[in-house]
């Protein structure tokens, strides 16, 4: 599976946007990107994912650069409950991955009222 | 409905029990997944179903045994578990194996083997 690196951690005050950087420089060109977060005590929870284009839904943005080496999900207003772990990882689609989410360590957010 | 649900919630179990945990879905997902997370580290996958056949275990000592009865259905079965074997264990489903759709999670069952 290819590989993504996060940083560690980011920090964010609340009502700010926040970008979480993403590299997978040895993305194919059937892998998805996909985003999920996970809240204390909480199963992960599915944010958002792309192949190619620029992704918008009711919870966040994602960008995926042109050569899809990197992706930015993009948080346009921090909220308090929006500190979790971000995870961004992925997929290869079809063939025997099943669709099997191989998390790594992810970033950890943190939001300042 | 996107509600994937588990039980039990907490479970204490010792190393010569036999349990079994539950997961539940009516999406009409075909295809579910067990992962297995420790304390302060990331989930690891476990097992894929798809279209109820076992389609990856990741290697998972036969202790742990899953089964899949029907297509909302997928229970993991527990029998002479190790005190390292006690996490958080996670089910989530998807509408197919393709890895084009997301996966929602239930909330876990935190297992503790004594």
């Amino acid at each position: 599976d290819a590989k993504t690196t996060q940083p560690n951690s980011m920090e964010s005050n609340e009502e700010e946007p926040v970008h979480l950087p993403c590299n997978h420089s040895t993305i194919s060109g059937t892998d998805y990107i996909h985003w999920y977060r996970q809240l204390p005590s909480q199963g992960p929870e599915y944010v958002i994912h792309g192949l190619t284009s620029n992704v918008n839904n009711r919870m966040a943005s994602l960008a995926i650069a042109e050569d899809r080496k990197s992706s930015t999900l993009i948080l346009h207003r921090a909220t308090l409950r929006d500190a979790a772990v971000y995870y961004c990882i992925l997929i290869h689609a079809g063939g025997t991955s099943y669709g099997k989410l191989t998390f790594g360590q992810g970033t950890i957010l943190t939001v300042h009222p | 409905d996107t509600e994937v649900t588990q039980t039990p919630k907490h479970l204490v179990m010792g190393m010569t029990n036999k349990k079994s945990l539950k997961c539940e879905q009516h999406m009409g997902h075909r295809a579910m997944y067990w992962y297995k997370q420790k304390a302060k580290k990331p989930p690891e996958l476990m097992f894929v179903y798809s279209y109820e056949k076992l389609s990856i275990n990741e290697s998972v000592p036969s202790r742990f045994s899953p089964e899949c009865p029907n297509s909302s259905l997928l229970n993991l079965h527990l029998h002479a578990l190790q005190p390292e074997d006690s996490a958080l264990y996670l089910c989530a489903s998807s509408q197919a194996s393709s890895g084009t759709y997301e996966q929602y999670f239930g909330p876990g069952t935190r297992l503790t083997v004594t």
